[in-house]
């Protein structure tokens, strides 16, 4: 299994481009997230995904549109860049079990993408 | 929104001391999820927490999870030079996650 991948590793915009990110992961796993981490802040929920054809706003949404339309792909598009949008940028996927004393959900995370908008 | 806060930001220790991290919330979480993270990487899981009151050990890494399910806690003995990295905790609600800030540690040889 290759887990989580995440294309490209790093990537310069131009304030106003816009870009995709990719996320894929090979677990068959329902749950995907995408995270933004800046010094100080640690990890921050951009968007996340319970399911192919669902997906739903996390903490930080404003400027990044989501699709899902298959189990395996979870892409990050950045509509017009701005400059507060340079972060390092990882896609997390989890399964759930189901347990008596609540859901356990490891959430694996993919190597990242280091965006910086000049 | 939910916050997560952690405490403290830095840490340096030497090597053979204990490390203690430690994570606050302002409303009850469903269960805590603890990461660590070397420097140029990414998150890796360690644990997961979810009853009240409990505790779990993974060799010298020992997780608790607060009575109220407000807090958590995670107290590494003697670290080691591999311990170095930041270390998060992650609270859940409903189908989301709040990371804390982390705590980075250093080692000291």
């Amino acid at each position: 299994n290759a887990g989580v991948t995440q294309t490209p590793k790093f990537q310069v915009l131009k304030t106003g481009q816009s870009m995709t990110l990719q996320c894929a992961q090979d677990m068959n796993h329902e749950y995907m997230s995408w995270y933004r981490q800046d010094p100080g802040m640690g990890l921050r929920l951009i968007h996340y995904s319970v399911g192919a054809g669902i997906t739903d706003q996390g903490e930080v949404p404003n400027g990044y549109n989501v699709s899902r339309s298959t189990t395996e792909d979870f892409p990050l598009r950045l509509l017009s860049a701005a400059p507060s949008q340079t972060s390092v940028y990882f896609c997390a996927s989890s399964y759930t079990l189901r347990g008596g004393a609540g859901d356990y959900n490891e959430q694996f995370f993919g190597p990242g993408t280091r965006l910086t908008v000049l | 929104g939910q916050q997560v806060m952690q405490i403290p930001q830095y840490q340096h220790v030497q090597e053979g001391e204990d490390f203690t991290t430690y994570c606050n919330s302002s409303t009850t979480l469903s269960n805590i999820q603890w990461y660590k993270q070397r420097p140029g990487g990414h998150p890796v899981f360690l644990i997961q927490l979810v009853k009240s009151g409990e505790v779990k050990k993974q060799k010298r890494l020992t997780f608790q999870f607060g009575e109220a399910k407000k807090n958590s806690s995670l107290h590494i003995t003697a670290s080691q030079t591999t311990d170095v990295g930041t270390y998060f905790c992650a609270g859940r609600w409903g189908n989301q996650f709040y990371f804390g800030t982390g705590t980075s540690l250093t080692v000291i040889p």
